[in-house]
């Protein structure tokens, strides 16, 4: 039941764009994006609920499919504060709502001047 | 800063030894999280509170791991006859509509 993340690792130069997948082998009911640095705990970025959400802040947004399988994270002109591993963290529909999350493997992304 | 405070942050200890983790959540959030990561791993559910009342434990907590929620406030988590295996950061979280993570708690068994 984890979901897989792809790709594993991203490399990128300041500026230019990534785009980070989450995918299940069943319908969930949210998905929570997080970025991690090394050695601190995971900081939320956005949570989706809805099929066919599309949300996200500043240069980071994210979107959720209408079978709500699958989400991406889309990180665009990045920045070198970007860097970091970033984590879906999702919630099984039918877990009773519980809040519990299974994340993925995480995706590490590092962005170079 | 999440608001979700833990202690101590970091704990090194020796194979056989009890320890103790505590978490102070967010005051209005009712639902609290352990979560446990390793290296190059994603956290892992291993246990949630509503409350007072644990509702769910993760088949990874062995016996030899408990944890307590008195009065519905702060969590501890208690590791008792810890293994190597143990090491791990672990992780507590609350619940608004996002989960919010506190800092963690690094533990190192030697």
């Amino acid at each position: 039941q984890q979901p897989v993340q792809s790709p594993q690792a991203v490399i990128l130069r300041e500026g230019e764009d990534a785009v980070i997948n989450c995918s299940s082998s069943k319908a969930l009911y949210s998905v929570h994006w997080y970025r991690q640095k090394h050695g601190e705990a995971p900081v939320f970025l956005m949570i989706l609920l809805k099929g066919g959400e599309q949300k996200g802040h500043e240069k980071i947004s994210a979107s959720f499919n209408e079978k709500k399988q699958q989400s991406s994270l889309y990180l665009t002109a990045s920045q070198l504060s970007y860097s970091g591993t970033y984590f879906c963290g999702t919630e099984m529909t039918g877990s009773g709502n519980t809040g519990k999350l299974i994340f993925g493997q995480g995706t590490t992304l590092q962005v170079k001047p | 800063d999440t608001g979700v405070s833990q202690d101590p942050r970091h704990k090194i200890t020796k194979r056989g030894q009890n320890v103790t983790f505590r978490c102070d959540p967010i005051s209005e959030h009712n639902r609290l999280y352990w979560y446990r990561q390793t290296l190059g791993q994603g956290p892992e559910f291993l246990t949630y509170f509503q409350n007072e009342a644990q509702l769910e434990k993760s088949r990874l907590l062995s016996d030899r791991f408990s944890a307590e929620r008195p009065k519905g406030s702060f969590s501890t988590l208690e590791i008792q006859r810890t293994e190597q295996g143990d090491s791990a950061m672990y992780l507590c979280a609350t619940l608004g509509v996002e989960q919010f993570f506190g800092p963690g708690t690094r533990l190192t068994v030697l």
